[in-house]
Formats: structure tokens, sequence, C-alpha cells
């Protein structure tokens, strides 16, 4: 079983569409959470960290299970902008090292 | 946010040399670099993790000797492929980790550099 798992997608959906993803994680020793935004041939860009009580930013609302070792992430309204790969990331406690989901692609169309 | 950033942006070589790239944080001192690579479609995967002045940690399955990693400074870490070859090609990418301080508030936090798009002819 992978550390990190995500369903890649794609999710094609209309702008103005709400879309969430789930990511799971095996290692229930994990501490830190996070969703990294991804457009083609570029580096990953931090989207948001994601704490115990759910956090949300604008269009953006992260959530983690810690019984379930699952994360969220949901994006209301959605932008053609918002077209790109969401990767989420787990860190333990060893080296606090990021280990990658393999992202999920996300398509807004007009 | 912080700074990250990678030399050179893209690299086309020939079968058997060696490619040098380099990783630097331009804004703050970071603690901890990390070398990733990532196949087209695929997620990042981590290579190693190297700490200013001591020897790189690699992941298990790279080579260490392949894949060279020198951290001289706190804002600076390079990794060289040796002998390179084309099943080496990939997109590599730096993340750098340190204390970003704004304002009276401080956080820890990693920052990934452009990424350095590798071909192997």
């Amino acid at each position: 079983r992978k550390e990190v798992e995500q369903d890649p997608g794609p999710f094609n959906v209309p702008e103005g569409a709400t879309v969430a993803f789930n990511c799971t994680y095996s290692n229930s020793a994990s501490q830190s959470f996070f969703w990294y935004r991804q457009d083609c041939r570029k580096e990953p860009k931090l989207l948001m960290s994601v704490y115990s009580s759910g956090n949300e930013d604008g269009r953006f609302t992260a959530q983690l299970n810690r019984a379930s070792q699952y994360i969220s992430l949901l994006i209301r309204d959605s932008k053609l902008s918002d077209s790109a790969t969401y990767l989420c990331a787990v860190a333990g406690v060893v080296g606090n090292k990021l280990v990658f989901g393999a992202g999920t692609i996300l398509r807004v169309k007009s | 946010g912080a700074v990250v950033s990678q030399h050179p942006s893209r690299v086309i070589c020939k079968s058997g040399t060696s490619v040098k790239i380099e990783c630097r944080s331009l804004d703050f001192q970071a603690t901890t670099m990390f070398w990733y690579r990532q196949f087209p479609k695929k997620s990042l995967m981590l290579m190693a993790t190297s700490n200013e002045g001591s020897k790189a940690t690699y992941e298990q399955g790279v080579e260490k000797d392949k894949f060279l990693i020198n951290h001289a400074s706190l804002t600076l870490s390079t990794l060289t492929v040796t002998s390179a070859h084309p099943e080496d090609s990939s997109f590599y990418i730096c993340s750098a980790r340190g204390i970003i301080f704004s304002g009276l508030s401080s956080y820890n936090e990693q920052f990934f550099g452009p990424g350095t798009r590798l071909t192997v002819l």
C-alpha cells in the first residue's frame, strides 16, 4: 500500500461547481498535512496546511480525519484558473520529510 | 513567501556527462534541503535530505554515488547527476526549509525551487 494515495482523476467540472478531493495516508504517526497545487511543468506551490480543526481560505476548505486517516480539500465556485494538479503531502516525525501523493487532476471548463 | 532558486532551469546533455544543479535559498537560511525527482504524470519522489555541513541522507533505492549532494552553506545545495543516462531524464526539484520571520511571527515552512528539467540524449 502506498504511503499517500489520491484518486488521479481527472475531475472535469464546469465553472462554479463545487469539487472535493480526498487523500488517504497509511502512517498513523503522521504529524503534518498539506495540500499543494502544481501547474503543468512547474514546481508545487503550497495551497494550505491542514489542521485538526479544519481550516478555510476563501473558496478552499481543508479537513483532517485522523480516525480514518484521510484529508480532504473542497473547492467552491470553481474558476478556470483552478485547473491544476492537486497534491496532498504528509509529514511524519522522522526528519519531517514530506511524502506526496501522485496528485489529482482538476479541469474546470467554461 | 520565501524564494528558492534553481539553476539551470533546463539541461540537455549527452549520455555519460555529469550535470550539476544548484539550489539556493535567497532570503532565508535553509537548515534542511530536499531533492525530489518527478517523472511525467507521477508524484514527486524524495531522493535525499541534506543538512548543512553533514552528509546527505538518501532514500532507499537512490544511489548516492550516482547522485552527489553537497550542502556547502545554509543557502546553497547542489545535486550532481554523474554519468547521466537517458533514464535519468526527469524533472528535479529542490526544496528548502528554514525559519521564516514575518513581523513578530516566525514559522517553519518548506519552499520549492522552480525545478530543473534534465534531458539526457
